[in-house]
């Protein structure tokens, strides 16, 4: 059972433009989310995170949107750079009753292109 | 944030024989966790390691195939034993920082096993 789910394997865009990833869950008691960027040989590498009190957090180029009712979460990078290209993954957990592991999904792999 | 390094970075191994992958935080956690990312999946929890107990295995993975040591609150080791060819993979150490919130990986062990 796939809780955790990013739908598109890879996603292209060009320099400068908007890069938007997407991630959706099933698990309703999922309540803090955060997304991953990994190169190859090297451990991933966190770059926000949001609560469920939440529906935006912003980090720079980085925004986190959450949307509790649809159970989709999605990460807009703003502009794009060639060095974005990475595997990027959304992690999830339940924080209530103590820690819960995270549950992360497939990943989708981003290319900038310049 | 905290600095994970893992020793080694990677390694090739005969079928049969065991590794055992070093995990060092620059700061004292509670929480350390050992995942696996086989070729082209996500990252899947191995165990959970904290200090002065038993690792808790997840489903799916024993103490007898990968044994767990947390000898102190910086420092982790994982044997991956009696391997195969199957355990080949990244092998990833993790802490929990931030308030018990944020989740950081070391750069990883490539492992393949011949």
């Amino acid at each position: 059972d796939q809780q955790v789910k990013q739908n598109s394997p890879s996603l292209s865009v060009q320099e400068g433009r908007i890069s938007i990833l997407n991630c959706d869950y099933t698990n309703s008691m999922f309540d803090y989310f955060l997304w991953y960027k990994k190169y190859p040989a090297e451990g991933p590498t966190f770059l926000i995170s949001i609560s469920s009190i939440k529906d935006k957090n912003e980090d720079g180029r980085f925004t986190v949107f959450l949307n509790k009712s649809a159970k989709h979460l999605s990460l807009h990078i703003v502009p794009s750079q060639p060095g974005d290209s990475a595997v990027y993954f959304c992690a999830a957990r339940s924080t209530p009753g103590g820690f819960q592991k995270l549950v992360f999904g497939t990943g989708t792999r981003l290319l900038v292109s310049p | 944030s905290a600095v994970i390094s893992q020793k080694p970075s990677r390694d090739i191994c005969q079928r049969g024989t065991s590794l055992t992958i070093q995990c060092q935080v620059d700061s004292q956690v509670t929480m350390m966790f050992w995942y696996r990312q086989q070729p082209g999946q996500s990252l899947t929890l191995i165990a959970t390691a904290n200090q002065g107990s038993e690792a808790t295995y997840e489903s799916g993975f024993v103490i007898d195939k990968f044994p767990i040591s947390r000898p102190n609150l910086t420092f982790s080791t994982l044997t991956v034993s009696n391997m195969s060819p199957e355990d080949s993979s990244i092998y990833l150490c993790s802490v929990l920082t931030g308030g018990g919130y944020e989740q950081y990986f070391g750069p990883g062990t490539r492992l393949t096993v011949t």
